[in-house]
């Protein structure tokens, strides 16, 4: 069965940093495009940064440009989602998924920036 | 960026019903749309890519139509279990980007 699993959430101060990880199961991973979503609670999805099957093509939204990175694993079968000089508004359920469509989706990672 | 509006941002309908909600692309997005179905406390799930396509396991009574910058999901014959919020999410080209969310609810 196919399954991602968002680990490495927690609670950071602003500035901080924290690094969220996506294993994943169940296929191919080395096929796939991924991507990082993320919702605050109550609120909308944002895409926030999406990857291609080697990393060699990467996209970012405006709002983490600079600060958030992406990058992937494909021995171990897992996503990286780095976050650096966090701020309040990163606040919320991050989820990693599956391919251009997104097919696939994690149960989410929770980060709460607050000082 | 490609912005993504959808409309209506929330909905009341019967079980029974049949609606529509669209979602307008700021540029051509050739047929690079999909629909998802939230619902509170869940992962979003994916209903339809290719603006038609039915993912696996969905039920047919969702439908997708569209191309260039306006797309419609369709559902139809409404049961309880579809009162929920419906996002767009355009792929064609990076930054992706959701619509704002329809959120559909039991009249």
């Amino acid at each position: 069965e196919v399954h991602l699993v968002e680990s490495g959430g927690g609670v950071e101060r602003p500035g901080g940093s924290l690094r969220l990880s996506c294993e994943a199961s169940g296929f191919s991973f080395d096929d796939f495009d991924m991507n990082w979503v993320r919702q605050v609670p109550g609120k909308g999805l944002e895409w926030v940064l999406g990857i291609n099957w080697n990393g060699d093509k990467i996209g970012y939204a405006d709002s983490v440009k600079g600060r958030f990175t992406i990058s992937r694993d494909n021995a171990k079968n897992r996503l990286y989602l780095q976050m650096n000089s966090l701020r309040a508004e990163d606040t919320a359920l991050y989820y990693c998924a599956r391919g251009m469509y997104m097919d696939v989706w994690g149960k989410g990672a929770t980060v709460a920036v607050s000082s | 960026d490609i912005q993504m509006t959808q409309s209506p941002s929330s909905l009341s309908a019967s079980v029974g019903d049949r609606v529509t909600i669209t979602c307008r692309a700021s540029q051509d997005i050739y047929n690079y749309l999909a629909w998802f179905q939230q619902k509170p406390g869940k992962a979003p799930k994916s209903l339809i890519y290719a603006a038609s396509s039915l993912q696996s396991g969905v039920p047919s009574k969702f439908s997708g139509s569209g191309s260039e910058t306006d797309f419609t999901l369709t559902i139809s014959s409404l049961q309880p279990e579809d009162f929920a919020t419906y996002y767009c999410q355009q792929y064609d080209n990076y930054p992706y980007t959701f619509g704002q969310g329809t959120k559909l609810e039991i009249k």
